[in-house]
């Protein structure tokens, strides 16, 4: 049974461009979460996607982005990188929205020079 | 903002001693998860504890929660070098729609062989 996978581990950008990232949930899950982790720090809730709509947000800018597809995979975009959107980007995934344990991802680093 | 907080920042220990993490929150919460996150890789789900329940253990850990002081605590018994990681606790707040983690700073554990 595969847990949730990210794609790609590692990247490069440069400032100003854009980026997406790709997540596909543990088998059985529907519900994906995106997270933001700085170095040093406890990981940040970005948004959630249910039935292929956002549902919750958390406090990042519209550079940020979603999608939800029918198979419950998931996509973050960042749109205009910043220096400061050098971070571990986790995806996370549960079965329902409420109360269940939510598994995370090896997570995408991304360096933007 | 943060909702929960760890405590120690940092803990140094020798291999076969326990390692006693503590964690505190300001509101509500549904539910309280520990992870463990290995340096530059994804989190590891350790343990769900609801709001109705006190005490869980998985293996060499126990989990207490206190709702009344707003507080929880991971104890590892029998450490390994293995368990070398950073520990965080994440609370599921009642005033979010569900599945919304709140992270803490994190506790660095670690173990000396």
């Amino acid at each position: 049974d595969a847990g949730v996978t990210q794609s790609p581990t590692h990247l490069i950008k440069t400032r100003g461009q854009q980026v997406t990232l790709r997540c596909s949930p543990k088998s059985g899950h529907d519900t994906v979460s995106w997270y933001q982790q700085a170095l040093g720090q406890g990981p940040q809730f970005i948004f959630q996607y249910y039935e292929e709509e956002e549902r919750q947000r958390g406090n990042f800018p519209d550079r940020f982005s979603g999608h939800q597809f029918p198979n419950y995979s998931s996509e973050l975009n960042v749109n205009a990188l910043l220096l400061g959107d050098s971070a571990l980007y986790l995806c996370a995934s549960s079965f329902q929205r409420y109360g269940n344990t939510i598994y995370f991802g090896e997570g995408s680093w991304l360096t933007v020079v | 903002s943060q909702q929960g907080e760890e405590d120690p920042q940092a803990l140094s220990i020798q291999e076969g001693e326990n390692a006693t993490m503590n964690c505190s929150y300001k509101t509500s919460i549904n539910n309280l998860q520990w992870y463990r996150q290995n340096s530059g890789r994804g989190l590891v789900h350790l343990i769900l504890i609801r709001s109705n329940e006190r005490e869980k253990h998985s293996g060499r850990l126990r989990v207490t929660l206190d709702t009344s002081k707003k507080s929880s605590s991971l104890l590892i018994t029998a450490s390994r070098a293995a368990d070398t990681a950073s520990y965080f606790c994440a609370t599921d707040p009642v005033y979010n729609q569900g599945g919304k983690l709140i992270f803490g700073q994190g506790t660095e554990l670690s173990v000396k062989p």
